[in-house]
Order: C-alpha cells, then structure tokens, then sequence
C-alpha cells in the first residue's frame, strides 16, 4: 500500500530535550516535505526537499533541523523544543513535474501531536 | 508571495442542503489550487484541483469547483450535505516549491 508513514504519532516532552519525528514514504517521490497545523493558521511549511540531499526552508524553519540521506526518508529534528513548538506536524510527499513540482497532489501522513511542556 | 484566505473558519448545514466553502487566493502568475480534506485524526486527503485545463473542476465524493480568476475564487461545493461530509477543507495555492495553504474551514452537518 502506498503511503506516508511519521512515528511517533503522539509525543509529549520537555523543553530543551532534543527529538526527532521520523518520515518515510514507499512511493519513490523526489518530493518531501514537513508542515505544523495549528488553530486558525491552517498548514505552514517548516522545511522541504527536492531529492536526496537537496534540503531547503519553507515559511516557519526556525527550531527545527531536516536531513535527506535517503529518497524514503524524511527526518524532523527538533535540537531544543520550546512550548511555542507544541502542535500537530504533518510529512508529505509528491512526485516531482519538471518546473512545478507542487503540480501533483501531495501524499500526507497521518500526524504527529507534539506536545512539549 | 501567494496568500489564501478562506471565509468563514466554521460553516453548519443540514443534511441534504448545499454546501459552498469560499476561497480567495492572491496571485501574480496562473496557479495551481488545490481542495484538501482532513477527516478528524487523519491526515489530509486530495478533493480536487485546479491545473488550468478546466475552470470546472470535479472532485471525489460529489465535490466540485469553479475557478474564476477575475474573482480570483476557487470555491468550493457539493449539492446535497452528507454526514459524513463533516471534516476541515482547506484551500491551498501553489508557490515556487511549496503549498501555501489557508487557515481552513470546519464543515459541521447537522441531520
């Protein structure tokens, strides 16, 4: 089955103990990326690949790391967390379309709730 | 910078009535749009989307919408409300090498 897996799915820590969210995808797309959803600002992208060591920020980067030493996999690291860190993150993945990658629909995972105290 | 702005963060129908969930996007060149639904706990899940070949757009589950650019709205309806149509829709505009997506809006059906 097709699909975008993120483990954990509920994580509840303390500030300042480092983490990491784990992404992989068995789709062989060239395209990954994270998001957080939070309450009435919808999906903000925190950081995106294009392929294999190919990593670039999105719109919300700051606090947080990604690494792409695979195509599957896709890796959230949190080196400090802080509570303003605390909500529902989201890895998705999609196929890349010549000079518009974002042409294709993005594959979701199911979440990850992150809280941290 | 592309933006989405979606009217209405709540919208309550009965079941069978219409439903319309508004979306504006601001944008310098054609784009590309997109309707997501997130079912609660689930992750989000492609409506339909906008690519230019079609200013109708059909989706799953008896959704649909109609780009008009000089209104600049892509919004999005179904005829008859389900309950199982209760969820988030978000809209969501392409840009450069992401989606920007806007704030949601929650579909409650009321039977």
């Amino acid at each position: 089955e097709a699909q975008v897996t993120q483990n954990p799915r509920y994580l509840i820590t303390v500030t300042g103990k480092k983490l990491t969210v784990t992404c992989s995808q068995n789709m062989n797309h060239e395209y990954m990326s994270w998001y957080r959803q939070d309450p009435g600002l919808g999906l903000r992208q925190i950081y995106y690949s294009m392929n294999v060591e190919v990593t670039d920020k999105g719109d919300v980067p700051e606090g947080y790391k990604v690494s792409r030493k695979e195509k599957r996999n896709f890796p959230l690291i949190l080196e400090s967390p802080s509570p303003n860190q605390t909500s529902l993150y989201f890895c998705a993945s999609s196929e890349l379309a010549g000079l518009h990658p974002i042409y294709n629909e993005q594959f979701f995972g199911p979440g990850t709730r992150l809280t941290v105290l | 910078a592309q933006s989405v702005t979606q009217l209405g963060s709540h919208v309550s129908v009965s079941e069978g009535a219409l439903v319309l969930l508004r979306c504006n996007y601001s944008s310098s060149v054609p784009p590309y749009l997109f309707w997501y639904v997130q079912y609660p706990n689930q992750g989000l899940q492609l409506l339909l989307k906008y690519t230019s070949a079609a200013t109708l757009v059909k989706g799953i589950n008896g959704f649909e919408a109609e780009f008009k650019k000089s209104e600049t709205s892509f919004h999005l309806t179904k005829p008859s409300a389900h309950m199982s149509d209760a969820a988030e829709y978000l809209c969501a505009v392409s840009y450069r090498n992401k989606l920007v997506f806007g704030a949601g809006t929650i579909l409650r059906v009321k039977s």
